[in-house]
């Protein structure tokens, strides 16, 4: 059972690239996360699923986008990458009648 | 909305000695209560959660926290604390309802000196 996997583990992308940062569970979970973690801080939400097919956007959602196509998967695309965007990201993954959240082991990503 | 407090950004302790690292909430609806502990350069660990029941909640390495609906406040503590325990520590609620999504505090680093 390997729960939330997350790849790649680190990155480094120029400004103005794309990319794709992939999360998949193997939990049959409905809802899916991502988090972003900036150095010294917590984790903000960036965007959240509660099924296939459902999005809706977090605290922190300018510059990037998500789909969620089936329950396992559920990545995030950041279409211009822009130094802000620097930072540790965490999808995680939740049954709804158990708590907590499963969280990926992240993706360390740099933008120069 | 919900909000989490961790009102001491770094707390410096001896080895052996006993801590307490404070964290306040606030929310307009009934919620989940954590502590996650993070090593440098890794993911989140759970330590503890509280979802219902007695308020004092014992976690892993020897962690608990107590949970105070009328002071919003769940406070992480540890009698005797190690070397190994340098880390930092998140508080963080989630609603039981709706997305059940995490907001965390900013964290305390924990700096366990010999």
């Amino acid at each position: 059972n390997a729960g939330v996997t997350q790849t790649p583990k680190f990155r480094i992308l120029k400004i103005g690239q794309s990319m794709t940062l992939q999360c998949t569970q193997d939990m049959n979970h409905n809802y899916m996360y991502w988090y972003r973690q900036d150095p010294g801080m917590g984790l903000k939400l960036i965007y959240y699923s509660v099924g296939a097919g459902i999005t809706d956007k977090g605290e922190v959602p300018n510059g990037y986008n998500v789909s969620r196509s089936t329950t396992e998967d559920f990545p995030l695309r950041l279409e211009l990458a822009a130094p802000s965007q620097t930072s540790v990201y965490f999808c995680a993954s939740l049954d709804k009648a158990s708590q907590p959240q499963h969280f990926g082991d992240g993706t360390r990503l740099s933008i120069l | 909305a919900q909000s989490v407090t961790q009102l001491d950004s770094q707390v410096p302790v001896f080895e052996e000695a006993p801590v307490e690292l404070r964290c306040n909430y606030s929310s307009s609806v009934s919620v989940y209560l954590f502590w996650y502990v993070q090593y440098p350069n890794q993911g989140l660990q759970l330590l503890l959660k509280y979802l219902s029941g007695s308020t004092l909640v014992k976690g892993i390495n020897g962690f608990e926290a107590e949970f105070n609906k009328s002071q919003t406040s769940f406070h992480l503590r540890k009698p005797s604390v190690h070397i190994s325990d340098t880390a930092e520590y998140f508080c963080a609620v989630s609603e039981d309802t709706g997305r059940r999504a995490l907001t965390f505090g900013s964290g305390t680093r924990l700096q366990v000196q010999p």
